[in-house]
């Protein structure tokens, strides 16, 4: 899987919209973008997930760069309960196709996001 | 409700002896993941498990032995040839699909006495 760069942590305040930005320049046509967020003291949770359209679940939106470069995660209203480090994931799809089946995720060091109430 | 249970939440280790770790899923998942994280890091795979009776060393299996003899367990022990197990350990599971989210468990944190 490429390699992707976060900035090492983030503050924000309490219900304003947080922008965690990820560098993802060696990515490939077939890779997926992922997201995923680890609260303290517990297991990482998936947060969002796409490929070339900007995409929003009730977590959170993500928007991707127009050349997939870049991707950033935003949470529009953070709350302290979103206090956590935040992890951006390359996943390759050709691996799916090729029948290589589920495998392990890469996790790098991530974002730990600070809100301040 | 569904989910993944790891059991004990902290486990305490004598020099030189093995020790096991619980991951239990009722999810229907057929892969199952064991990762482990240091302070401050992000997590690394240990073994994963694409199906019953079979699973694949990941990126730091030495010192670690898996079983996957059901579909709903997959337990992780840790043997006396790892020479640093203090770390969170964090089981998941997944769809056999290889762009599906995974699960994870709260962990278990094994110290070393």
């Amino acid at each position: 899987d490429a390699k992707t760069t976060q900035p090492n942590s983030m503050e924000s305040n309490e219900e304003e919209p947080v922008h965690l930005p990820c560098n993802h320049s060696t990515i490939s046509g077939t890779d997926y973008i992922h997201w995923y967020r680890q609260l303290p003291s517990q297991g990482p949770e998936y947060v969002i997930h796409g490929l070339t359209s900007n995409v929003n679940n009730r977590m959170a939106s993500l928007a991707i760069a127009e050349d997939r470069k870049s991707s950033t995660l935003i949470l529009h209203r953070a709350t302290l309960r979103d206090a956590a480090v935040y992890y951006c994931i390359l996943r390759d799809l050709e691996r799916m196709y090729s029948g290589g089946g589920a495998d392990g995720l890469t996790f790098g060091k991530g974002t730990h996001l600070i809100i301040q109430p | 409700d569904g989910g993944i249970t790891q059991s004990p939440k902290y486990l305490f280790r004598k020099e030189g002896q093995n020790v096991t770790l619980s991951c239990e899923q009722n999810l229907n998942h057929d892969a199952m993941y064991w990762y482990r994280q240091d302070p401050g890091q992000g997590l690394r795979l240990i073994y994963y498990s694409q199906i019953v009776n079979d699973f694949q060393k990941g990126d730091i299996a030495e010192g670690y032995s898996v079983s996957r003899e059901k579909k709903e367990s997959f337990p992780l022990t840790v043997t006396s040839a790892q020479k640093n197990p203090t770390a969170f350990y964090l089981c998941a599971s997944s769809t056999q699909e290889h762009n599906q989210p995974q699960h994870f468990g709260d962990g278990t944190r094994l110290s070393i006495l």
